[in-house]
């Protein structure tokens, strides 16, 4: 397994502002996703993140939107630009962990950001 | 797509009695079917995962069944206790480049 771990934990923003998240990795990993999950519901893939190439967006969620960055293979960060209240929602970090045909995949602590 | 439906959306029993949760998904080449549990104000956890070439694992109390026929897959929580109360998200990829589809959740409460 990974311990996976995110800064901040929670955040209240204004409108029109930026958040940038952390994630961070206790071991080397080649693949971290990043995901949103509104109250209540299930988990949405908004991109893949791998080290030293572009990030792959789902439908529906743009770079603009949601920058991404991966520096090494322990760290990335998700950007929530020009926020909205309908951005308000938890951000979840997720690694995989394992061989490339079998591997698992762990989530972090998410972050819980509410847009005023 | 992959689609994968869970049933049901909340699920209430009383202590050391039995849960199950149910999953069906549409992508007959899907091969990897993960469980996950999610308390209150947490991340996700792997619980425990099945591969398609196996029908069912057994993790002390938990085990996950698997027909691949039926294209269905049970989470099963045997002898109940309080501290099971959590979202449980089972989810489908199909091989190893293929991304998590999640089921939307059960939300299973335990009583004392």
């Amino acid at each position: 397994s990974a311990v996976i771990s995110q800064k901040p934990s929670r955040d209240i923003c204004q409108r029109g502002t930026s958040l940038t998240i952390q994630c961070q990795v206790d071991s080397q990993v080649t693949m971290m996703f990043w995901y949103r999950q509104q109250p209540g519901q299930s988990l949405t893939l908004i991109a893949t993140a791998n080290q030293g190439s572009e990030a792959t967006y789902e439908s529906g969620f743009v770079i603009d939107k949601f920058p991404i960055s991966r520096p090494n293979l322990t760290f990335s960060t998700l950007t929530v630009s020009n926020m909205s209240p309908e951005d308000s929602s938890i951000y979840l970090c997720s690694a995989k962990i394992g061989a490339a045909v079998s591997y698992e995949q762990y989530f972090g602590p998410g972050t819980r950001l509410t847009v005023t | 797509g992959e689609n994968v439906e869970q049933h049901p959306s909340t699920l209430s029993v009383q202590e050391g009695d039995s849960a199950v949760i149910k999953c069906t998904y549409s992508d007959s080449a899907s091969n990897y079917f993960p469980w996950y549990k999610q308390e209150l104000g947490k991340g996700p956890q792997l619980i425990i995962d099945i591969r398609s070439n196996v029908g069912e694992k057994k993790d002390q109390r938990i085990a996950v069944t698997l027909n691949k026929t039926a294209k269905h897959f049970s989470l099963h929580i045997t002898e109940t206790q309080p501290e099971d109360s959590a979202v449980y998200f089972c989810a489908a990829r199909r091989g190893s480049q293929g991304n998590l589809i999640f089921g939307k959740g059960t939300k299973l409460s335990v009583k004392p």
